[in-house]
């Protein structure tokens, strides 16, 4: 069976800090992984997508960037938070049965 | 522009009562459509999905109702129980790539009340 962790499960940063979220996935190999973005009472917003080691897609950046480093491994990140980056970050992995993605656990983030 | 609308945006039904949640989109390239729900301070889980190849999907108590024609869908919940209370989300995605990008509607806040 797949799981799928995130870290940190919270954090409180304050503007202008860096940050790094990451993800890692196991049970599944070579997963397409995915990175949302969720804020307070809000829907959930594709950032970013990778297929494979070291290839990410940007869907919508949020002055935000993301790498592979690892093929179980997805890394959210940023040098300089703004107060818009608080919220519900998720990450996601997608089965190979057509789009079916399910999500890890979130990290929330509080940027004051 | 919003490519998946949800309404009502929030909906109460007593328990037992049929609770119904639409869901409209635009992209007619749209060729699968997941639900999810969302507990307070959880990250969503799928429910159920459907592909347009079906008008209909039941899973238990939770059906959708789906109609390309008019480019809207619905999830009826049957016999709705108190645990049901959550936010539901309707999404969207085309054509079977890596990317495959789910676009989301705004939700809705189902309350069950006992």
């Amino acid at each position: 069976a797949q799981t799928i962790h995130q870290w940190p499960v919270a954090e409180i940063k304050a503007v202008g800090s860096p940050l790094s979220l990451g993800c890692t996935i196991k049970g599944k190999s070579s997963p397409n992984l995915y990175w949302y973005w969720q804020a307070t009472g809000g829907t959930l917003q594709q950032l970013f997508y990778s297929i494979t080691v070291g290839q990410v897609e940007s869907v919508v950046q949020l002055n935000l960037s993301a790498s592979r480093p690892k093929d179980d491994q997805f890394i959210l990140s940023t040098e300089k938070l703004l107060l818009s980056h608080s919220g519900f970050y998720l990450c996601a992995w997608r089965t190979d049965n057509y789009a079916e993605q399910f999500f890890g656990p979130g990290t929330r983030l509080t940027v004051l | 522009q919003q490519q998946v609308r949800q309404s009502p945006q929030s909906l109460t039904v007593w328990e037992g009562e049929t609770a119904i949640l639409n869901c409209s989109y635009e992209d007619s390239t749209f060729d699968y459509f997941p639900w999810y729900w969302q507990f307070p301070r959880e990250s969503p889980a799928l429910l159920i999905a459907i592909r347009p190849v079906s008008n209909k999907k039941e899973d238990g108590r939770f059906t959708i109702f789906f109609n390309k024609r008019e480019k809207k869908l619905s999830l009826h919940i049957t016999d709705s129980q108190p645990g049901d209370s959550a936010t539901y989300f309707c999404a969207a995605s085309a054509n079977n790539n890596a990317g495959a990008k789910l676009t989301f509607g705004g939700g809705t806040r189902l309350t069950v009340r006992p």
